[in-house]
This record gives structure tokens, sequence and C-alpha cells, in this order.
């Protein structure tokens, strides 16, 4: 089965800084990794995925991750943030298999001018 | 695309009654989940249907059901409410092949029990 860890449940961070979110997952199988957002009192929006291929992941709104098979983990950076960067990010997996998604607890990203 | 709709946006329930959520998937899309998210939470599967059967689900209690309809559309169905399934409901839909990888989510349903 599947778990992921969400290394900070909480990230302050000034407007134009640069922002890492850390996300690690255990798993016997090979899996797929994503990266959510969830703005206030909504759902979930799908920042960037990855399936297989190059291990640097190119997302929406100038988000990337990168996966490291050998340290099990998906870290996901923006180099720039901006106030409306100001959400809860979850980071998610599923075996090759699977039907469903396993999330982490989430991160909540707090940019402040 | 109306993408993924909820209904109701937000509803409140006391302990013991019984609720049932709606959610129509994308249009194309053939398959339908649900999680349940509580507060502080990341969300939590609840189970699959595919269809119009229950295909996978997930370590919740039988008062947890569903339904799947021939339009796809979906009904999650919670029997003795308790405090504590006080969350927000996400509808997840998807095309059958690709129900991990391309899952769009609605807007959720916000359920508070008192």
């Amino acid at each position: 089965a599947q778990s992921v860890t969400q290394l900070d449940s909480q990230v302050p961070v000034f407007e134009e800084a640069p922002v890492e979110l850390r996300c690690n997952y255990s798993s016997s199988v090979s899996v797929y990794l994503f990266w959510y957002v969830q703005y206030p009192n909504q759902g979930l929006q799908l920042l960037l995925k990855y399936l297989s291929g190059s291990t640097l992941v190119k997302g929406i709104n100038g988000f990337e991750a990168e996966f490291n098979k050998s340290q099990t983990s998906f870290h996901l950076r923006k180099p720039s943030v901006h106030i409306s960067d100001t959400a809860e990010y979850f980071c998610a997996v599923s075996d090759y298999d699977d039907y469903k998604l396993s999330f982490g607890a989430g991160t909540t990203v707090t940019v402040r001018a | 695309d109306a993408g993924v709709t909820q209904s109701p946006t937000h509803l409140i329930k006391t302990r013991g009654q019984q609720v049932t959520l709606r959610c129509s998937p994308k249009s194309g899309h053939d398959t339908v989940s649900w999680y349940q998210q509580a507060l502080g939470q990341g969300p939590q599967f609840i189970f699959q249907y595919y269809e119009e059967e229950e295909r996978q689900r997930g370590n919740f209690p039988d008062r947890f059901s569903g339904h799947q309809f021939p339009n796809y559309s979906s009904e999650l169905n919670v029997n003795a409410l308790l405090l504590g399934d006080s969350a927000l409901y996400l509808c997840a839909s998807s095309l059958a092949g690709a129900e991990n990888t391309e899952a769009f989510f609605g807007q959720g349903t916000r359920l508070t029990v008192v």
C-alpha cells in the first residue's frame, strides 16, 4: 500500500521568493506521482504529474517537480511566488495498476508581500 | 464543458440522519470516485464506480454506500451520520483506463453534522 508524507505542514514565504514543498512516498511497486492545489473553499486542481520519462516535470503556473526514485521523493518548486499562490498543496501517489489516489496531509503555503 | 459538478455545495445534518450527495462527471467520463477530506487533512478514497458497479473501496464502513446511474452520474449515501462524518466530500471523474492519471475533481460538498 502507498503512503505519502509531506514534510512541512506550513510554509510561509515572501512574494517573489522561491519555495520548495517536500514530498516523500512509500510504495513497493512503480508509481505515478501528482501535485494538486486547493484554493479556499474549492476542489482540487492538478498542478503537474509524473507518469514516466524525464524526472523533471513542469506544470501550470510556473511550478515544477523532480522525481527521485532512489530517495522516493517528489518535491515541488517554484522560483518566484505570487500572492495568488497562497493555497493548500497536496502530493499524491498511485500505483500503476491502481484506481485510486493516495494523498498526503497537505502543505499550507502563505505568501506575504 | 461544465467539468465535474457536485450538489449541494453545503449541507447541515443532525447526528443519526442519512444524507445523499450527488455528482455529475465531466463530459465524456465514465468513472466516478468519491473522497472524504476532513478538516486539515488530505482526501481519503471512499470508493470508485464504473459501469454502475463499485469497483474499488477504501477503508470506510458500510454506512457509506453509492450508486452510479446509466448516464454515469453518481450518488454517495451516508447512513447513521456521526459527528466525525463532517468533512468536504469530493467527487472525481475520469475515463476508464485513466482512473488514476486523469482525474478531474469537483468543488466538493461541505457536510456538517451537528
